[in-house]
Parts: C-alpha cells; structure tokens; sequence
C-alpha cells in the first residue's frame, strides 16, 4: 500500500538552513506537499509540487523532487524561531474530486538559539 | 480565502453520549471535504470522504454507524461520533477541497471521560 516516511524530529540552530526530508512508496502520486502544523492548530499548506518536476523553491523554501528514489525534501534558509512547528511530507493523486492524501507521521523541527 | 473553520475546537464528554463536530468553509463552496484523525505524535489517517448530496465515503477499519457525515450544504459537513468511548478521544480535522487544493480547519480535541 501507499507509504510516507519521515524522520521524527530534527533540531537546528536559528539562521542555519533545516532539511527535512521523507520518502513515499506511490508512484503514481500526481502531487508530493508540504504541510506545516502549529502546536494545538490545523495544517497549513506551505508548498507542493507536480510529479514531473525537480525542484520548486518559494522564498525561503525550496523542494527536491528525485522521482527516480521517490525521494523529497524541503528546505528552509535561514530558519527562524516561528519555524518551529511539525512539517508533514504528503503525496496525493490529485486531478479529481476523490484527491485523497496519504500523510507522513511528520517531522518536529526544533530551533535552538 | 480558502478558510476552513471547526466548532467546537475541544469538547469532553461522558462516555456513551454523542458528540458532533463541524466543519465549515467560511469563503468558498465545497463539494467534497474530508475527515482526518491524528493520534497524539502520529500522522493524519483519513476516516471518510464526505461528498455533498451523497453519502460519504469511508477508508477501510473506519465505522460508519459510529462516525456519521453528512454534508447537507456545499458550506458544511459534520461529523457526529455516536456511542462515544475512551479510545475515540482524539484530534479529529477536517478539510475542505478547492481546485484540487485542500484547505483544512483547526481541528477539534476530543476527550471522552
């Protein structure tokens, strides 16, 4: 069946860049997305990109799609305290109104000062 | 826009009671919007997919005689939990799909005593 995975938590100096990455099992997966939950909140989209695409960078993030080991990662410059939150990595069929999306158990990143 | 809000965002109550839970698109209409739970350090797991004027949808293990959706409007879907236990508290969230985006609410804590 689908499958994403993450690591569990990652910890990080402010200013320094954060790497998440995660890894999923569908190839058929349409959209690979990057989701953002603060403590006790819902999830806020950050950024997604299409399947047929490498990389996709939107001020300070920047995603890597390596289709080949289904393999994707999100980066954040210059991360700040506001970062801190859990980043979950998803893949989703998309193109229809049944867009179901399979979740990764997400990352918890930590900003040390 | 795409705003996605939940009612009410904690709710306790006795074992054996119900409870039901909203899930509203403030700004846009949705035919289809989904139902999620998360466990505590753990990932999103789709319960249903609840679709407007039909039934809904749901995954494989997810009861439907005790989780019951309905989306009567393009604006609102809920989810009542009949017969609630112990092992249904949880973080239930909800979203709601636009042009092939989901936008998903705050989320509700549930707590059965």
């Amino acid at each position: 069946g689908e499958d994403v995975e993450q690591s569990l938590f990652l910890s990080v100096r402010e200013g320094d860049s954060s790497v998440i990455n995660c890894t999923y099992t569908d190839s058929s997966s349409t959209y690979l997305y990057w989701y953002k939950q603060e403590p006790g909140a819902g999830l806020q989209l950050l950024t997604y990109i299409f399947s047929n695409m490498d990389m996709k960078q939107d001020q300070r993030l920047t995603v890597l799609l390596n289709k080949k080991d289904k393999h994707l990662s999100l980066r954040i410059a210059d991360t700040q305290t506001g970062d801190s939150a859990i980043y979950f990595c998803a893949e989703g069929s998309g193109y229809s109104s049944a867009s179901k999306i399979i979740f990764g158990s997400g990352t918890r990143l930590s900003i040390r000062p | 826009g795409a705003v996605v809000s939940q009612h009410p965002s904690r709710v306790i109550c006795k074992s054996g009671t119900s409870v039901k839970i909203e899930c509203r698109s403030l700004d846009f209409q949705a035919t289809t919007m989904f139902w999620y739970r998360q466990f505590p350090k753990k990932s999103l797991m789709l319960m249903a997919t609840s679709n407007e004027g039909s039934k809904a949808t749901y995954e494989q293990g997810v009861e439907k005689d005790k989780f019951l959706i309905n989306h009567a409007s393009l604006t609102l879907s809920t989810l009542t939990v009949t017969s609630a236990h112990p092992e249904d508290s949880s973080f239930y969230i909800c979203s709601a799909l636009q042009r092939e985006t989901q936008y998903f609410g705050p989320g509700t804590r549930l707590l059965v005593l």
